[in-house]
């Protein structure tokens, strides 16, 4: 089943705006990731927050992790036309078996 | 970085026959890997746990008969979904690492 829950599902905003989008999650994770997929495409990871960090950055990506309310957020700053994506985060789970869960994700369209 | 290279990116197949997806990785190896499924805007389902020189670990509603995994060396995973049907069109991604995890490009597959 899935681990994760995003929203919003769907987001459409004009370029150079910002975009956030969040997910949570129900049990203990090791660490969070999030990926982008461009249509009919392989992931990409973006950014990896361990589950003793609260923040961290990349470039126009900003991740914040709150593990008391169990959820993430994805920020992009200043969105460009080439963000257009599916953003999807992922949480390895403390116990359990080797493997990466999935978020459903959010379709980011950005609008030039 | 590392690379997870997926062949065929795309394939047609008649009802009833089999088709093999292959997943290598290009410039490391890999004990284990991992086949996803996805349909249309929705997240990917994990559908097994490729293992090197051992048995796939299937997720639970996974038919293991139906989607036979064969990890036969540190580079190579192959998934065949055998006696293919409608119902088995979707895109299939494979992966390798938890940590950062390196996704193929994909595969979509329709049967008709």
């Amino acid at each position: 089943s899935q681990q994760g829950e995003e929203d919003p599902q769907a987001l459409s905003i004009q370029e150079g705006e910002n975009a956030t989008m969040n997910c949570s999650y129900k049990t203990s994770i090791n660490n969070l990731q999030w990926y982008r997929q461009n249509s009919g495409r392989g992931l990409v990871h973006l950014i990896l927050i361990r589950s003793n960090e609260r923040e961290k950055h990349s470039g126009r990506l900003r991740v914040t992790l709150d593990t008391s309310k169990k959820s993430s957020s994805l920020l992009i700053t200043a969105s460009r036309a080439a963000d257009t994506a599916s953003y999807f985060c992922a949480t390895r789970l403390i116990q359990g078996a080797q493997k990466l869960v999935f978020g459903q994700g959010t379709r980011l369209t950005i609008n030039p | 970085g590392a690379v997870v290279s997926q062949h065929p990116s795309w394939v047609i197949c008649k009802s009833g026959t089999s088709v093999k997806i292959e997943c290598r990785s290009l410039d490391f190896q890999a004990t284990t890997m991992f086949w996803y499924r996805q349909f249309p805007k929705q997240s990917l389902m994990l559908m097994a746990t490729s293992n090197e020189g051992s048995k796939a670990t299937y997720e639970q509603g996974v038919e293991k008969d139906k989607f036979l995994i064969n990890h036969a060396s540190l580079t190579l995973s192959t998934l065949t979904v055998t006696s293919a049907h409608p119902e088995d069109s979707s895109f299939y991604i494979c992966s390798a690492r938890v940590t950062e995890a390196f996704f193929g490009q994909g595969t979509r597959l329709t049967v008709v």
